[in-house]
């Protein structure tokens, strides 16, 4: 069954910090990955995206993402984090099959905890 | 521009009992997705509306049925409840007219609380 996998589930940075957060999946096909944002008691928010073309893609609030279809991963990275970035991150996967909707595959999700 | 909203916001039933979660998509939007997000996991699709019609469904029993009004609305019914269908209830829409990849825009939730 297909599946996603976010390898860190809490990480706690300091202000001005890199990030990396990982997602992996599995499926042989045509995907769309996807990152959402759940800040603390807000809705999931999109974060980025990626549907075809440039595997570097960026998106809001100075996060970008890269996708190697080789290595069946879409991190997410951040050169400088913030506190307002304390939040939880998920990773999402659709197949792009004959319909164009179609169902979101989660990752259990990572929690990102910014010192100020 | 309205996003997606839900209502109640909160609720709290006892097992054996049934509820109704509700959800209004985005402007412009015809398809309703809804999800479960147990507490420290990531959302798993239930089903999906379009058309008034379920489209696609996820690994859930029957107690677990929706519906889709002609203005796109969506209602996610839940019957004889279980202890596990504690859970925050997701209600994603996009658009099937729009045409290429869709992304799903969520709602704040309902949180349902089993007693």
């Amino acid at each position: 069954a297909q599946s996603v996998s976010q390898h860190n589930h809490h990480v706690i940075l300091s202000e001005a910090a890199s990030l990396e957060l990982g997602c992996n999946y599995s499926y042989g096909g045509t995907v769309n990955l996807f990152w959402y944002v759940q800040y603390p008691g807000q809705h999931l928010q999109l974060l980025l995206k990626y549907f075809s073309g440039d595997p570097l893609v960026k998106g809001i609030k100075g996060f970008e993402a890269e996708f190697i279809k080789s290595k069946f991963s879409f991190n997410l990275r951040k050169p400088s984090v913030q506190w307002s970035d304390t939040a939880e991150y998920f990773c999402a996967v659709k197949n792009h099959g004959s319909s164009n909707t179609g169902k979101l595959i989660f990752g259990q999700g990572t929690t990102l905890q910014v010192k100020p | 521009d309205a996003g997606v909203t839900q209502s109640p916001t909160h609720l709290i039933k006892t097992r054996g009992q049934q509820v109704t979660l509700r959800c209004s998509p985005k402007s412009g939007h015809d398809t309703v997705s809804w999800y479960q997000q147990a507490l420290g996991q990531g959302p798993q699709f239930i089903f999906q509306y379009y058309e008034e019609e379920e489209r696609q469904r996820g690994n859930f029993p029957d107690r677990f049925s929706g519906h889709q009004f002609p203005n796109y609305s969506s209602e996610l019914n839940v019957n004889a409840l279980l202890l596990g269908d504690s859970a925050l209830y997701l209600c994603a829409s996009t658009s099937q007219l729009a045409g290429g990849p869709d992304t799903q825009y969520f709602g704040p939730g309902t949180r349902l609380t089993v007693l």
